[in-house]
């Protein structure tokens, strides 16, 4: 089955710093996802993306649709000791029941 | 506001063993998943469902059977257990208006 790419797989920062992660695909999908995951938890959702090229902004989070809708990026501004976790993109294709193609996850952990 | 709600949150099954992992969701969403999740990687789909008394296989649906009696319920069974089971399982749920997952805390499954 098919997952998809994303990088970093893993990335240490410290705080103040902007992060950015993206996500690949083979395939074309209308909606794009980025969840994050927090330790013992279940993802929750951070921002939901529409169109191609949309770029959608969640307090210090912003992620962008790519043009060719195989892809998506997602930035964090000025990260914070609590946006460790890790990130999630996940890929939907209209009229499958909403079901999603998750990426691998990229962890993130912040240094003071 | 429960959302998602999995039970048990952990597990340890012997070889061969049965057992049935809870899921309810209280936002009347039509679409419910099941996914399992291993370590350092992302979320594979087992079944999910369209509505009460529709379901369907995932990804990954081998060793395990699910059933949709209400809008409410959609629990996991193992009929078998095997450690290649041992995982941490995700059930979600997704309403029709928008198609964002929302999800469960997981129940972590180990099988000895």
């Amino acid at each position: 089955g098919q997952q998809l790419n994303q990088s970093p797989q893993s990335m240490f920062i410290q705080e103040g710093e902007d992060v950015s992660m993206n996500c690949t695909s083979s395939s074309i999908f209308n909606t794009w996802l980025w969840y994050k995951q927090d330790p013992g938890e279940g993802p929750v959702l951070l921002i939901a993306l529409y169109k191609a090229g949309e770029l959608t902004s969640n307090g210090r989070l912003t992620a962008q649709f790519g043009i060719t809708r195989k892809d998506s990026f997602l930035n964090i501004s000025a990260s914070i000791p609590s946006d460790v976790g890790i990130y999630f993109c996940a890929g939907q294709v209209s009229g499958t029941a909403s079901k999603l193609t998750f990426g691998t996850g990229t962890r993130l952990q912040v240094t003071l | 506001n429960a959302g998602v709600t999995q039970t048990p949150k952990f597990r340890i099954l012997k070889i061969g063993q049965s057992m049935t992992l809870q899921c309810t969701q209280d936002m009347n969403h039509n679409y419910m998943y099941w996914y399992r999740q291993d370590p350092g990687m992302g979320l594979k789909l087992i079944y999910y469902s369209v509505g009460a008394g529709i379901t369907d296989k995932g990804e990954v649906p081998n060793g395990y059977n699910v059933s949709r009696s209400t809008t409410e319920d959609f629990p996991l069974r193992l009929e078998l257990a095997a450690p290649s089971q041992t995982s941490v399982y995700f059930c979600a749920s997704a309403g029709l208006a928008k198609n964002i997952q929302y999800f469960g805390a997981g129940t972590r499954l180990s099988v000895l």
